[in-house]
């Protein structure tokens, strides 16, 4: 079993829409988790960031975190052609240790 | 967000050739980390790197690979002797910010020929 599992898609929907993007995971010790969106041949940018399990939300993203299902969404409202990236998860133990990554969703949103 | 500059952003050398890959963060850092992914594959970590010290290395990082802080503020990576399958972006990435929030540079895509 893969430590973290995401669909890799690829994954359309239509401007305006609400985006659903999830990951899952094996290990009950990770504790951090992120989003990051990464656009062809560039760097993985930071999103969203949460600990342990709940909600966190930053304008049109919200992270959702559920530790008992080891589970865990990013959701996108009001989606743009601007969001259309790959969209990777990432979790960590403590401290400032390694991230742990999926392999990415690959999202585009269609004007 | 602490920005981490990358140098070269691309490189194509031949395989056996040494390589060295250049991370700038824009400001005092303490950990300091590389990553890897291979094209249409996952972001791998490589090495982390914290107080002048590797803290922890990927079985990925073996003997070929070295990493070292020469001036204080540049970061980097060697590959010694490269082989096709070193064919990748690497990412420098840093630790800011509240708890582990991990930033990464654009990148540096090695191409071994």
């Amino acid at each position: 079993q893969k430590e973290v599992e995401q669909d890799p898609g690829p994954l359309s929907v239509p401007e305006g829409a609400i985006v659903s993007l999830n990951c899952t995971y094996s290990n009950s010790a990770f504790q951090y988790f992120m989003w990051y969106r990464q656009y062809s041949r560039k760097g993985p940018e930071l999103l969203m960031y949460t600990y342990s399990s709940g909600n966190k939300e930053d304008g049109r993203f919200t992270a959702q975190v559920d530790k008992s299902s080891k589970y865990i969404s990013l959701f996108i409202r009001d989606s743009q052609p601007s969001d259309s990236a790959t969209y990777l998860c990432a979790m960590t133990f403590f401290g400032n240790e390694k991230l742990t990554f999926g392999t990415g969703t690959r999202l585009t949103i269609i004007p | 967000e602490p920005e981490v500059t990358q140098t070269p952003s691309h490189q194509v050398t031949q395989m056996g050739q040494e390589v060295i890959l250049r991370c700038v963060p824009i400001s005092n850092h303490l950990y300091f980390y590389w990553y890897r992914q291979i094209l249409g594959q996952k972001v791998e970590f490589l090495v982390s790197f914290y107080n002048n010290e590797i803290s922890e290395k990927s079985e990925i990082f073996d003997d070929q690979f070295s990493v070292e802080r020469p001036d204080g503020s540049n970061f980097t990576l060697k590959i010694r002797s490269t082989k096709l399958e070193d064919s990748a972006m690497y990412f420098c990435a840093i630790a800011g910010g509240a708890g582990n929030t991990i930033y990464f540079g654009e990148g540096s895509w090695l191409t071994v020929v």
